[in-house]
């Protein structure tokens, strides 16, 4: 069993939709929280970073993290096209190595 | 764009060939953390360096090497290259302070390396 599960989608949705992104892990030794956003043949970019439990907004993106369900979730409002690309969840119990989930692939039509 | 430059941007090998890939790490950040991403996956973990030593290791074999610079720049070295071994190599910086702790845990990525291995 991988230490971090993401579903890889496609997850296809029309422009102006709310998309929810998850993943849930199983170290409970994880304290930081990362969600990276890479398009294709890009590195990753991060997007959202959350210490431990709750919840944080930046514009149109919101990141929640529940820790008792070990259980974290990325929500897009008024998805655009330029939103398309692949998700990344990320984590870590220390400063050293992020573990990553395979990504979501994201695609918003016109 | 997040100051982390990485060269060359694609490589193309032959098995048991070794190979030597580059990283300048963001203005004011001390540790480098390299990641080997394969096609539809995520980015895996194979090391990191603080202070110019490994600063914790993934599951990969000791062919995988690395090194710091006083600069903090970096350097990935893959001996005997492996067909498997194709895959998008990413390197990222963050910035740890002087007693070896970090508040935040923030890995900013370059755009990567392409290695291909025939």
């Amino acid at each position: 069993q991988k230490e971090v599960e993401q579903d890889p989608g496609p997850l296809s949705v029309p422009e102006g939709a709310i998309v929810s992104l998850n993943c849930t892990y199983s170290n409970s030794a994880f304290q930081y929280f990362m969600w990276y956003r890479q398009y294709s043949r890009k590195g990753p970019e991060l997007l959202m970073y959350t210490y431990s439990s709750g919840n944080k907004e930046d514009g149109r993106f919101t990141a929640q993290v529940d820790k008792s369900s070990k259980y974290i979730s990325l929500f897009i409002r008024d998805s655009q096209p330029s939103d398309s690309a692949t998700y990344l969840c990320a984590m870590s119990a220390s400063f050293q190595k992020l573990v990553f989930g395979t990504g979501t692939r994201l695609l918003v039509s016109p | 764009e997040t100051g982390v430059t990485q060269s060359p941007t694609h490589l193309i090998k032959t098995r048991g060939q070794q190979v030597t890939l580059r990283c300048s790490s963001q203005s004011g950040h001390n540790t480098v953390s390299w990641y080997q991403q394969a096609l539809g996956q995520g980015p895996q973990f194979i090391f990191q360096y603080y202070r110019e030593e490994e600063n914790g290791r993934g599951n990969f074999p000791p062919r995988f090497s690395g090194l710091q610079f006083p600069n903090y720049s970096s350097e990935l070295n893959v001996n005997a290259l492996e067909l498997d071994d194709s895959a998008l190599y990413l390197c990222a910086s963050s910035q740890v302070d002087s007693g070896g702790a970090a508040t935040k845990n923030i890995q900013y990525f370059g755009a990567g390396t392409r290695l291909s291995v025939l």
